[in-house]
């Protein structure tokens, strides 16, 4: 089955830039979305088809696919984006939805 | 507004069944594949369930297939999960989604807040 590698996680301090990055064989060829889930709430997401930025999703979050890796980009981290954050995408050979384990980002 | 809305969680004895419900407002059911995604106390997010549009292809993750059936009744706005023969590994908050006309091609746009199914004796 297709797995999707995501680090634990990553600590960034305010203003600077975080790179969350989701690891699949060859997940270039396959559209990866990206999830936040802050405390206690339902998933929101805030990137989707590798690099759309849904409505109301800040200009801060961009996200890129190549290779094999899927990669999400959070500027100007602000104390709100503290979350974890999920990358899933479609296998199409199993016809599953396939979710990465989560990186919880930690806001110095 | 779109809303999702689950019930039927609840506690269970291990082997028993349980039915949750997803009733849903603000955008045309009928028009949307649905899933169901599962998160266990502490974990990451888990894909359960997917049903087409119009109720006629469905899909299992494999720790729950052959378990559970997802459904849906387009007349009532409202998506389904028949769960039997409950383990403890299925406690889990299991939260509802809405993503695009097909199964597969778009994220899970919107999400309910969940329904806490509790397996134990």
């Amino acid at each position: 089955s297709y797995v999707l590698t995501q680090p634990p996680s990553v600590s960034v301090a305010p203003g600077k830039t975080a790179t969350m990055t989701c690891g699949g064989d060859g997940i270039e060829y396959r559209s990866a979305h990206w999830y936040q889930q802050k405390a206690g709430q339902a998933p929101v997401v805030v990137i989707s088809h590798d690099s759309d930025r849904p409505s109301g999703i800040p200009e801060r979050f961009a996200g890129s696919n190549s290779g094999d890796t899927a990669t999400l980009t959070i500027s100007g981290v602000e104390a709100g984006d503290e979350a974890d954050y999920f990358c899933q995408v479609w296998d199409t050979e199993t016809d599953h939805w396939v979710f990465g384990g989560g990186t919880k980002l930690t806001v110095l | 507004e779109v809303l999702l809305v689950e019930s039927g969680g609840d506690l269970v004895q291990p082997g028993g069944s349980l039915r949750l419900s997803c009733a849903t407002s603000g955008f045309t059911f009928s028009a949307y594949a649905m899933s169901w995604v599962r998160q266990a106390p502490g974990r990451g997010l888990a894909w359960v369930s997917s049903i087409s549009s119009g109720g006629d292809a469905t899909y299992y993750a494999d720790s729950v297939k052959g378990r559970f059936t997802v459904s849906r009744d387009n007349s009532k706005n409202t998506l389904y999960l028949q769960m039997n023969s409950l383990r403890a590994e299925d406690t889990a908050l299991y939260y509802c989604a809405n993503a695009g006309s097909s199964v597969g091609t778009s994220p899970f746009d919107s999400w309910g807040q969940g329904a806490l199914v509790t397996v134990s004796s």
